[in-house]
């Protein structure tokens, strides 16, 4: 079955780079169509998509954010990196990454999170 | 961006009760369209997608409908596990959007 799971820092500073790590199993993101996205919401807020990245490394981000994001992919560990520069307290939420099945950008398999703060 | 407006933000029910959730699209996105559940503490749960093709293994009291720019999720009898936040997601553009989220509570 397919599960994923979020690792990385549980606190930053403001101004640091937040990297976090995408771990999953069940698939590969060697398979045509499929995608790994990331999502944040900020306590008691609503979902906000930030990137996904695609099984040709074809790339896509939120336009408000672009210029702080990178997406990656590591196909032979099963590993998604999203980087965030520039931290700022208003970027505390809880982060997820999903699944994307073929050619669809929805997201069918989540992660259980993981809640950064940003703090000095 | 394509602007998804969901309403209402929140309401009451009780167990039992047939309810309906609206999202609207700022602009036509066809039937590129998914709901999501989320309960407290938990990641988001995919129950439909496509508008209105039912996720695998999701109860079929939920379905929805919709096309264009106006889309809803009907619960045909609401059970005590399905009080939680529901939000919509348009995958018509390559920058994809949610909705603000609807809280279905107890009355």
């Amino acid at each position: 079955q397919i599960t994923l799971k979020e690792s990385g820092p549980t606190l930053v500073k403001p101004t640091q780079t937040l990297t976090l790590t995408c771990t999953f199993s069940g698939f590969s993101l060697s398979t045509s169509g499929v995608g790994v996205g990331w999502i944040r919401q900020p306590p008691g807020k609503a979902l906000e998509w930030l990137a996904l990245i695609y099984w040709n490394d074809d790339k896509r981000y939120s336009p408000s954010l672009k210029s702080r994001l990178t997406i990656t992919k590591d196909t032979s560990k099963n590993q998604v990196v999203l980087t965030m520069t520039n931290m700022d307290p208003v970027d505390t939420a809880t982060y997820y990454c999903a699944h994307s099945p073929k050619s669809a950008d929805y997201f069918d398999y989540w992660g259980q999170g993981t809640l950064v703060t940003v703090s000095s | 961006a394509i602007r998804m407006t969901q309403s209402p933000s929140s309401f009451s029910a009780s167990t039992g009760d047939r309810v309906t959730i609206t999202c609207r699209a700022s602009q036509g996105i066809s039937s590129y369209l998914a709901w999501y559940q989320q309960k407290p503490g938990k990641a988001p749960k995919l129950l439909i997608y496509a508008a209105s093709t039912l996720q695998s293994g999701v109860p079929s009291r939920f379905s929805g409908s919709g096309s264009g720019t106006d889309f809803t999720l009907t619960i045909s009898c609401l059970q005590s596990e399905d009080f939680a936040t529901y939000y919509c997601q348009q995958y018509y553009s390559y920058l994809l959007t949610f909705g603000g989220g609807t809280k279905v509570e107890i009355k």
